[in-house]
């Protein structure tokens, strides 16, 4: 059974620094487009990261240059490490799974069910 | 960056009637990457549909959606109790960012 499990949320301060995990069983995280989407608290969702089958990367302009995304095959996970964390990053981090690694399969399958991020002094 | 424009904000409707919620995108964008997702109060987001038009894995059929170009709509054709949550839609192209909407909430 395909399970996404996040973890690494809590409480940082700003200009902190936090890495998340995103734990997957049931397919490898390598042969899918892997997506981070946040969620400020009572706001909409916000698309953060992505890594492609390729292993090529893509950022939303408000984290490019301290978010990196990346993934361990051999742990199947998926990662976001944040760097210079500010307090409007405080949300709901969610790890998502596409349906497959081509282009018409981008749309996000799976869900977990996500890690809070709390930036604040 | 293509930015999804939702409406209404928000639809006061009751059990049993029609919802038409509407996703508008600022340039045409192909249907085979626009998804709608629902959300329910405190949990993830599910996917609904993708391609424009094709329902997910275990959707029901009251649940359809259509477009193209720049405007794309979901319709819920007889709301049930457990379909009063928030939907958003979300644009997947090949370049990053993959916007999402800012939401349609439908209430009771």
């Amino acid at each position: 059974e395909v399970e996404l499990v996040e973890s690494g949320g809590g409480l940082v301060q700003p200009g902190g620094s936090l890495r998340l995990s995103c734990a997957a069983s049931g397919f490898s995280v390598s042969s899918h487009y892997m997506s981070w989407v946040r969620q400020a608290p009572g706001k909409g969702l916000e698309w953060v990261s992505l890594i492609n089958s390729a292993g090529q990367t893509g950022h939303a302009d408000s984290v490019k240059g301290r978010f990196t995304i990346s993934r361990d095959n051999s742990e199947n996970t998926l990662y976001l490490q944040m760097n210079s964390l500010r307090i409007e990053d405080t949300a709901v981090y969610y790890c998502a799974r596409s349906s497959g690694g081509n282009p018409r399969e981008r749309h996000l399958q799976r869900w977990g069910q996500g890690t809070l991020v709390t930036v604040s002094s | 960056e293509v930015v999804l424009t939702q409406s209404p904000g928000t639809l006061s409707l009751s059990p049993g009637e029609r919802a038409t919620l509407s996703c508008r995108a600022s340039q045409s964008v192909s249907s085979s990457y626009l998804a709608w997702y629902q959300q329910r109060p405190g949990q993830a987001p599910r996917l609904l549909i993708y391609g424009a038009s094709i329902r997910a894995t275990g959707i029901p059929d009251r649940f359809s959606a259509s477009g193209s170009g720049t405007d794309f709509t979901l319709t819920i054709s007889r709301l049930e109790p457990e379909d009063f949550a928030v939907y958003y839609c979300q644009h997947l192209g090949d370049s990053p960012p993959w916007t999402f909407g800012q939401g349609t909430k439908v209430e009771v």
